[in-house]
């Protein structure tokens, strides 16, 4: 079964840059998956960020792709989020997912990132 | 930016059926993509529901889940509402203009 995992900070300052890990397990991050970052401003519905492919592929939503980067690493079966620029806006849970084929199955628990001086 | 409209709430007895629904456009459900649904507790990450071409349901979802598909928009019905199915759901489909995912509004069911 595999098993998303987040980490990272949980406060940035604004103009910052917030930085996510998704740790993946039980399960290879090079099988036929895009792996996906969704977020969720307190108390407001799911926004979509970007995804990636084993082969370093990237798709973004056009609202956040000036300021995002997703990137991965095989070797640790690991993908991470680097989002610049930040204002309170950003504040939200941050998720990583697996994208099978266009729905995302498997999610992990989510990480709560305020952004605040 | 949710491109996908659903009502900010609904609510049934215990045992009713009610249903959901979720509005898009011509690059999105419109344009033939399927429709997806979840399920969030409170403080929980969403659990998917719905999925594929035919409206599966992953191992573990009641049967009372059943979703469909007309035009631009979808519905998900909920049967015999129990308790326990108090919580936020969300639509998932794929927009040809964004070239990604997009989400619904959500939608908070309240048992009464």
């Amino acid at each position: 079964q595999v098993q998303l995992q987040e980490s990272g900070p949980g406060l940035v300052k604004p103009s910052g840059t917030l930085s996510l890990t998704c740790a993946v397990s039980g399960g290879s991050i090079s099988s036929s998956n895009w792996w996906s970052w969704v977020r969720q401003p307190p108390g407001k519905g799911l926004e979509w960020i970007g995804e990636i492919y084993h082969t370093g592929s990237t798709s973004y939503n056009p609202s956040l792709k000036s300021r995002v980067t997703i990137s991965i690493d095989k070797s640790k079966n690991q993908f991470s989020l680097r989002l610049t620029s930040v204002t309170a806006a950003d504040t939200a849970v941050y998720y990583c997912a697996r994208l099978q084929h266009s729905w995302f199955d498997r999610w992990g628990p989510g990480t709560l990132v305020t952004v605040s001086s | 930016q949710s491109v996908l409209t659903q009502p900010p709430s609904v609510s049934g007895a215990p045992g009713q059926r009610i249903t959901i629904s979720c509005t898009g456009s011509s690059s999105n459900i419109g344009a033939g993509y399927d429709v997806y649904w979840y399920q969030q507790l409170p403080g929980t990450a969403p659990k998917l529901l719905i999925y594929g071409s035919n409206s599966d349901r992953p191992s573990g979802v009641p049967d009372r889940f059943s979703g469909s598909k007309s035009g631009t928009s979808a519905s998900l019905a909920i049967t015999g509402l129990q308790a326990e199915d108090e919580a936020d759901y969300y639509c998932q489909s794929y927009d040809s203009f964004l070239s990604g995912s997009v989400f619904g509004t959500g939608t908070k069911v309240t048992v009464l």
